[in-house]
């Protein structure tokens, strides 16, 4: 099984701030991962698709990167509608896919 | 507009049986995958399984492998996720999504309501 490792668990920044979370695969996975946010009470929205793909409708302030066993999602400037927990998801050729653990995002 | 509508809230005793449902619309249900996924309370996002409802080929997390039925109805456009037999920590909010992608169905991009299931005695 590949595994995903995601950090921080948690995180507090400030409206405006710069936002960086990151996804560890424990094999090589190509391009297969995928951001969700998720807000309380609410179903996961997919934000990026392919590592840096921004789906249709998601607001630009939202990016993604990385390729291999290494990603970064990345929100620009932080508004206060973007408090949710982000997960990162993978997917390999079997038809598999793994969720990462989720990141907490909170407002200063 | 795609939409997935999940059936309502179960409350269930242990050692119960209990199916729940996802029903597709405003595409073709047979040309995508679905999967389900749990989420007990407080806690992260766990894949639990996936089908394909063109030909009902099925896949399972190696966690969720005999311990729950995927199945679905393409007559009526509804993936179904059931037990068995139920235990207390079968206690989760499960949802249903749609798998998509150019070449691979390798993100969810439409998600289900979600379906509250409580088991308690």
């Amino acid at each position: 099984d590949i595994q995903m490792t995601q950090s921080p668990s948690s995180l507090s920044a400030s409206v405006g701030d710069r936002v960086t979370i990151t996804c560890q695969a424990s094999q090589d996975i190509s391009n297969y991962l995928n951001w969700y946010q998720q807000k309380p009470g609410k179903a996961p929205k997919l934000l990026i698709y392919d590592a840096s793909n921004l789906e249709t409708g998601v607001p630009s302030r939202f990016s993604g990167s990385g390729s291999g066993t290494d990603f970064t999602f990345t929100i620009s400037s932080l508004q206060p509608e973007d408090i949710a927990t982000y997960y990162c998801q993978q997917y390999d050729n079997l038809v598999m896919y793994t969720f990462g653990q989720g990141t907490k995002l909170e407002i200063k | 507009e795609v939409q997935l509508v999940q059936s309502g809230a179960e409350v269930k005793k242990p050692g119960e049986s209990l199916k729940i449902s996802c029903k597709g619309s405003g595409y073709s249900f047979t040309s995508y995958w679905i999967g389900w996924v749990r989420q007990m309370p407080g806690k992260g996002l766990e894949w639990m399984g996936i089908i394909y409802p063109g030909d009902s080929d099925t896949r399972y997390s190696p966690s969720f492998q005999g311990q729950v039925t995927i199945s679905a109805d393409k007559s009526i456009s509804t993936a179904y996720l059931q037990w068995s037999s139920l235990k207390a920590s079968d206690t989760a909010m499960y949802y249903c999504a749609r798998a998509a992608g150019l070449i691979a169905a390798r993100h969810f991009d439409y998600w289900g309501q979600g379906t509250l299931v409580t088991v308690s005695s």
